[in-house]
């Protein structure tokens, strides 16, 4: 099975900043990788799949890169609504595996 | 608007049958090209894929389930639902399904959850 890891496991940031998370694959996965947004007692709602291509309705401000091995998950200025748990997702190995998630809070 | 919705019993006992249903307004389930998924998230932890379903009733199960797994569909009912037997307190988790596609998984819509407890 394909793991998922994810950096920083915690980030505290301002409204305004630029966030920045990484994600790594156990093997490479080419560009199958999806990105979720999670807010507390709430689904995860799809940011971004096939590692940068933007969700309908989802805020430019989000964008997503990497290949192979290594992901991230930028966003370019950090909003109210954006505090929340990110998860990253590999989508093409059986079975799918998400990361352990990086949670945004307030500075 | 797709949308779907999770029902079932909140409290299931130690060694019972966990079972719940997911029910898909907005859309047939049976249209487009997608698979029905089960994710489930215990208290504080990340998300783990249960297993899936097309509407022809093909099924596939994380291996790590997949000996207490049961997916089944109901295309009358626009539904599909979840079996897990020997439940134990590992068990205890917010259970989703989600909308995922044929060809990657991604799931680009989900259920609001419930929670099941395994306790006595």
């Amino acid at each position: 099975d394909i793991q998922m890891t994810q950096s920083p496991s915690s980030v505290s940031a301002s409204v305004g900043d630029r966030v920045t998370i990484t994600c790594r694959a156990s093997q490479g996965i080419s560009s199958w990788l999806a990105w979720y947004q999670q807010k507390p007692g709430k689904a995860p709602k799809l940011l971004i799949y096939a590692a940068s291509s933007l969700q309908s309705g989802v805020p430019s401000r989000f964008s997503g890169s990497g290949s192979g091995t290594d992901f991230t998950l930028t966003i370019s200025s950090l909003q109210p609504e954006d505090f929340a748990t990110y998860y990253c997702q590999q989508a093409n190995s059986f079975p799918p595996a998400f990361g352990p998630g990086t949670k945004v809070d307030i500075k | 608007q797709v949308q779907l919705q999770e029902s079932g019993p909140g409290l299931v006992k130690p060694s019972q049958t966990l079972s719940l249903t997911c029910t898909v307004s907005g859309g047939s389930i049976s249209s487009g090209s997608y698979y029905w998924s089960w994710i489930r998230q215990p208290a504080g932890k990340g998300l783990e894929w249960i297993g899936r379903i097309y509407t022809s009733g093909s099924t596939n199960y994380n291996p790590s389930l997949k000996s207490r797994v049961t997916i089944s569909v109901d295309t009358s009912k626009n539904q599909f639902s979840l079996k897990l037997s020997s439940v134990t307190a590992a068990d205890t988790a917010v259970y989703y399904c989600a909308r995922g596609g044929a060809v990657a998984y991604y799931f680009d819509y989900w259920g609001q959850g419930t929670l099941v407890t395994v306790s006595s």
